[in-house]
């Protein structure tokens, strides 16, 4: 079973802040993602990466960035934080299948608060 | 441009009711779609994919090309249904999402 760790499950941070969300996937995925999850806006994508140092912008990525150094762990970077990051971060992995989407595996996701 | 339209943020039906979650994507090739349901307090978890053309939980859905949707349905509710409904559009290995149906099922 496919087991996507986040490292924290709430997490308080002061604007300005540099913040760190990490992920761990178990299952050598390639590929992974950040989303946002906020009432009335489902899920949107801030940024995914198919391979090890390799990363894309999603929808949404203003005022994050990303680092994938290794296969298993991707973290989601807020520069500096402001309040309106207030949000549940959700990462997911998959593993790419020839020509189609695939489906992805969630973490837990962390809720993060913006003071 | 790819899209998801879940028209209704909150379907609420009684215990035995039949259910409709509704969907409608937006997109120019072969789309592949899917459900994904989050329970209280629980990650958000893949339901069914339409390729698999499988019933989970007594869950279907059917792609209708025609009409552009991949409404989610059931014959008859259950409490333990109630939960968070998101439909998912899949194009080159990324997802995009409806913004969600909260379902709520009343005894």
């Amino acid at each position: 079973d496919v087991k996507v760790t986040q490292s924290s499950r709430y997490l308080v941070k002061r604007t300005g802040e540099k913040v760190f969300l990490e992920c761990v996937q178990d299952m050598d995925h390639e590929n992974m993602f950040w989303y946002r999850q906020d009432p009335g806006l489902g899920l949107r994508l801030i940024y995914f990466s198919y391979d090890v140092k390799m990363k894309e912008k999603g929808d949404i990525p203003e005022g994050y960035s990303v680092s994938r150094e290794k296969k298993e762990r991707f973290s989601l970077i807020l520069e500096s934080a402001s309040t309106n990051q207030t949000s549940m971060y959700l990462c997911a992995s998959s593993s790419p299948v020839q020509g189609r989407g695939s489906a992805q595996h969630f973490g837990d996701g962390t809720r993060l608060s913006i003071l | 441009a790819q899209r998801v339209t879940q028209p209704e943020k909150l379907l609420s039906v009684f215990k035995g009711a039949p259910v409709e979650l509704k969907c409608n994507y937006s997109y120019s090739g072969s789309p592949e779609l899917f459900w994904y349901v989050q329970y209280s307090r629980q990650r958000l978890q893949l339901l069914l994919r339409h390729i698999s053309r499988e019933s989970i939980k007594g869950f279907t859905a059917d792609l209708n090309k025609g009409e552009t949707s991949f409404h989610l349905k059931k014959p008859f509710a259950q409490e333990e249904d109630s939960a968070m409904y998101y439909c998912a559009l899949s194009g080159r290995n990324k997802l995009v999402f409806g913004a969600g149906t909260i379902l709520r099922v009343k005894s």
